[in-house]
């Protein structure tokens, strides 16, 4: 059974560039987290769907970073513009029961310049 | 202000020996619990989790045990092995009222001499 898959696992960009960050869950699961992890802070939790509703973006940054769920299957991070500090790993998770346990995917390195 | 804290950025264990990472939390809201162990270049995976009913949780090698009076958790592995070398994070969540994101601290590394 895959597990959540994430694209690209790494992303080299300039300042000012629109990224766009990929995650496809576990089928079945209905909730899907967005986190980011840097030296300084750890892990943070950016946003959460729930069935494909945002129900908790406190955690996004700035107006610049964007998240969708189009379908159950598919939701995206956006940073427009990015900034050398959005440099981070993104990871996506996703659970069936947003109570307990979350499986998380690879990653994606952002690096801007 | 972290609400998850662990205190020990790293840990150094042999081969065979019992390893003892801990984790101390500050929101009496949390009432579930769970550590994961990363890889470099991978996501965390989820090792073993704990309900705040309970004090202590079992499987296999690895146990979790939880003082909620001293907001505190550990997570003991026997015997450690130098498959478990690897970064430890431990997790809280409260599970009820939507807050369904997990708060972390931000890291053991654990290392398994041979």
């Amino acid at each position: 059974d895959a597990g959540v898959i994430q694209s690209p696992r790494h992303e080299v960009t300039e300042m000012g560039q629109e990224v766009t960050l990929r995650c496809k869950p576990i089928s079945g699961h209905d909730y899907l987290f967005w986190y980011r992890q840097t030296m300084m802070r750890g892990l943070e939790l950016l946003i959460y769907f729930n069935n494909n509703v945002p129900i908790d973006d406190s955690g996004m940054p700035e107006d610049r970073f964007s998240a969708k769920m189009p379908n159950a299957s598919f939701s995206t991070l956006k940073i427009q513009p990015s900034e050398p500090r959005d440099s981070a790993v993104y990871f996506c998770a996703s659970s069936r029961d947003g109570r307990y346990t979350q499986y998380f995917g690879p990653g994606t390195r952002l690096t801007v310049l | 202000d972290q609400q998850v804290k662990q205190n020990s950025p790293s840990l150094s264990v042999q081969e065979g020996r019992i390893s003892i990472l801990n984790c101390d939390y500050t929101n009496s809201m949390f009432d579930y619990f769970l550590w994961y162990k990363k890889y470099p270049a991978e996501g965390p995976t989820f090792l073993i989790s704990i309900s705040s009913i309970k004090d202590k949780n079992e499987d296999g090698r690895f146990t979790v045990f939880l003082n909620k009076s001293a907001k505190h958790l550990s997570l003991h592995i026997v015997p450690s092995q130098p498959g478990d070398s690897a970064v430890y994070f431990c997790a809280a969540k409260y599970s009820g009222g939507g807050a369904d994101g997990l708060t972390f601290g931000k890291g053991t590394h654990l290392i398994i001499q041979p």
